[in-house]
């Protein structure tokens, strides 16, 4: 069945990196677009970044944009999220999630914890 | 502050019916499919329609949706302790060149 297992969150300080990753599985990895979108406390979904199928663009929220990097390796069925210049307010739950190429979420990975304090 | 509004709260007894309204513009609503998802509390978001009116298998035909303009609904009828969590709307803006989520709705079941 449908897998999307996401790992890396940590409790990082302000300014840290971290990269995310979110190994799929029981589908055509290739074939579809990969999202990523975060849950921060208080529950507001918040869409952060996507890559498409063959890796040949991205898209960012504007407050993410010049700090994550959002990329996929299709021969390892993982999309990854790399995060710069942390913040408090990246603080959250991050998904991966399969999208259907008109900007809907199809299935969800169970989310991994970020955590941003000083 | 999201793009789409929704009402941050609704609630029902069982056997009632119940809407939640999302409210856009031309840029997400207006010209994308919406799309609703259902978050029961300690879980993952889950997709409860896509691409306007289709439902993915296991989804009760209970719940249903309509759109018209730049607004959406969802609505569900019979309500059951078990439709309680966070409903959020969402669709591809095409100004911000991204998904644009409603800020949710929390469904009680009184």
């Amino acid at each position: 069945q449908v897998q999307l297992v996401e790992s890396g969150g940590d409790v990082v300080q302000p300014g840290d990196s971290l990269r995310l990753s979110c190994a799929a599985s029981g589908f055509t990895f290739s074939a579809y677009n990969m999202h990523w979108v975060r849950q921060a406390p208080g529950d507001v979904l918040e869409w952060v970044a996507v890559v498409w199928s063959d890796a040949t663009q991205t898209y960012y929220a504007e407050s993410v944009m010049g700090r994550f990097t959002v990329s996929r390796d299709n021969s390892e069925n993982t999309v990854y999220l790399q995060m710069d210049g942390l913040r408090a307010g990246d603080t959250a739950l991050y998904y991966c999630a399969i999208g259907d190429g008109y900007g809907g979420l199809g299935f969800w990975g169970q989310g991994t914890l970020v955590t941003v304090s000083s | 502050q999201s793009t789409l509004t929704q009402p941050p709260a609704a609630s029902g007894t069982p056997g009632q019916s119940v809407t939640i309204s999302c409210s856009g513009s031309n840029s997400n609503i207006g010209n994308n499919f919406v799309y609703w998802y259902q978050q029961l509390p300690g879980t993952a978001p889950r997709l409860l329609f896509y691409r306007g009116n289709q439902r993915p298998s296991g989804v009760p035909d209970r719940i249903s949706v309509s759109k018209s303009g730049t607004s959406a609904s969802l609505a569900i009828s019979g309500l059951r302790s078990e439709d309680e969590g966070l409903y959020f709307c969402a669709a591809w803006d095409d100004s911000l060149r991204g998904v644009t989520f409603g800020g949710g709705t929390k469904l009680t079941v009184l």
